[in-house]
């Protein structure tokens, strides 16, 4: 069973850098490409990244590329987002969601909340 | 990019009636179309994947159909557990988008 712990949220100033991370307490870690979807305060959702299972491959939203980097180590069983160059715009829940159903987001974490103000 | 469409934004109902909400793709998608429920301060939980295939463990008064760009999510009889936010969301291509969200509330 996936069960995914996020890490790493708070406050940061417009320009900053924020390091995500997200834990997998189960076994299939490395089975499964992984996301993180983020969602604005009473906002609706967001897809900003995912990374294929051994690393090779990643892909992201617009709107984060050449700030974001999403990646993952499969030894510790944890995925990781690295964020630069913050905007008020990237203050959001951010989850950590394993495509654990075929190609379908199944599992999901708790969040964590990244707050980008001065 | 595609873009996803749900109508309606926002819908009121009953205990026991039935609901549908339709999501459209701006381009085909052929069935890779997830629907998910979400309850305030909760993850979004998977409800449907490939258009129409139930997740185990969701009710079956819950039913997804369609291909191409335009999708239904039906609900054949609401229950008070049911009353959340419903996403679409496409996974056919790059990047991966959702649908703005449609509001169950209670009438």
């Amino acid at each position: 069973e996936v069960q995914l712990v996020e890490s790493g949220g708070g406050l940061v100033q417009p320009g900053g850098s924020l390091r995500l991370s997200c834990a997998d307490s189960g076994f299939t870690f490395s089975s499964y490409w992984m996301s993180w979807v983020r969602q604005a305060p009473g906002k609706g959702l967001e897809w900003v990244a995912n990374i294929k299972q051994d690393g090779s491959e990643k892909y992201y939203v617009d709107s984060v590329k050449g700030r974001f980097t999403i990646s993952r180590d499969n030894a510790k069983n944890s995925l990781y987002l690295q964020m630069n160059s913050l905007r008020a715009e990237d203050t959001a829940l951010y989850y950590c969601a394993s495509h654990s159903s075929g190609w379908y987001i199944d599992s999901w974490g708790q969040g964590t909340l990244v707050t980008v103000s001065s | 990019d595609i873009q996803l469409t749900q109508s309606p934004s926002f819908l009121s109902a009953s205990v026991g009636d039935r609901v549908t909400i339709t999501c459209r793709a701006s381009q085909g998608i052929s069935r890779y179309l997830a629907w998910y429920q979400q309850k305030p301060g909760k993850a979004p939980n998977l409800l449907i994947s490939g258009a129409s295939t139930l997740q185990s463990g969701v009710p079956s008064r819950f039913s997804g159909s369609g291909s191409g760009t335009e999708f239904t999510l039906t609900i054949s009889s609401l229950q008070p557990e049911d009353f959340a936010t419903y996403y679409c969301q496409q996974l056919n291509d790059y990047p991966l988008t959702f649908g703005p969200g449609t509001k169950v509330d209670i009438k």
